[in-house]
């Protein structure tokens, strides 16, 4: 059975720092993988998806992930983060449908100014 | 504006007081879904639906049910809802690799 594990369920950064947010998961099988973001009070909205193609994938709000098939991740990153990214951050996947999407446990990101 | 809408946003109820929480999409997707989110455990899906008239159950379907009698509405019913379905709720509709969220509906049952 598939699972996502996010390795972090808190990461405190300092405004303009690089943030790296960790998804790993488990599958054997071609997967779709996505990354949601929800703020304060609101629902989930998304920030980038791989579904096919190149490994390297760039997302709304200056983010960008990287799937690794071999090392069964898909990492989140930006470079330099702002107050307003503080959120917390789904990672998502499903294996070639999408009646099956399976969510992590999240990432809480503070941005400190 | 394309939106999923769901009702109440906010609702405290008792042990075993049926209650409904609606869910509508103006954007015309076949899918849509229910997931419950809790505290370390992410969202957990309860119910979804291909289309009208077919639903089939999530992850976590026990105590819940749902009905798909028309497109743009996917209501969660909890017949008898206990404390353990003390929750924040998202209803979602699906569309080209892309879910869309509702703003949620957070139950507390006593």
């Amino acid at each position: 059975a598939q699972s996502v594990t996010q390795l972090d369920s808190q990461v405190p950064v300092f405004e303009e720092a690089p943030v790296e947010l960790r998804c790993n998961y488990s599958s054997s099988v071609s997967v779709y993988l996505f990354w949601y973001v929800q703020y304060p009070n609101q629902g989930l909205q998304l920030l980038l998806k791989y579904l096919s193609g190149s490994t390297l994938v760039k997302g709304i709000n200056g983010f960008e992930a990287e799937f690794n098939k071999s090392q069964t991740s898909f990492h989140l990153r930006k470079p330099s983060v702002h107050i307003s990214d503080t959120a917390e951050y789904f990672c998502a996947v499903s294996e070639g449908g999408y009646n099956k999407l399976i969510f992590g446990a999240g990432t809480r990101l503070a941005v400190h100014p | 504006e394309a939106q999923v809408t769901q009702n109440p946003r906010y609702l405290i109820t008792v042990t075993g007081k049926k209650l409904t929480v609606t869910c509508s999409q103006n954007m015309n997707h076949e899918y849509m879904s229910w997931y419950r989110q809790d505290p370390g455990l992410g969202l957990r899906q309860i119910y979804y639906s291909m289309n009208v008239e077919v639903t089939d159950k999530g992850d976590v379907p026990e105590g819940y049910k749902v009905s798909r009698k028309e497109k743009r509405n996917f209501p969660l019913i909890l017949e008898s809802p206990s404390p353990n379905q003390t929750s924040l709720y998202f209803c979602a509709s699906l569309r080209g690799g892309e879910l869309f969220f509702g703003e949620g509906s957070r139950l507390t049952v006593l």
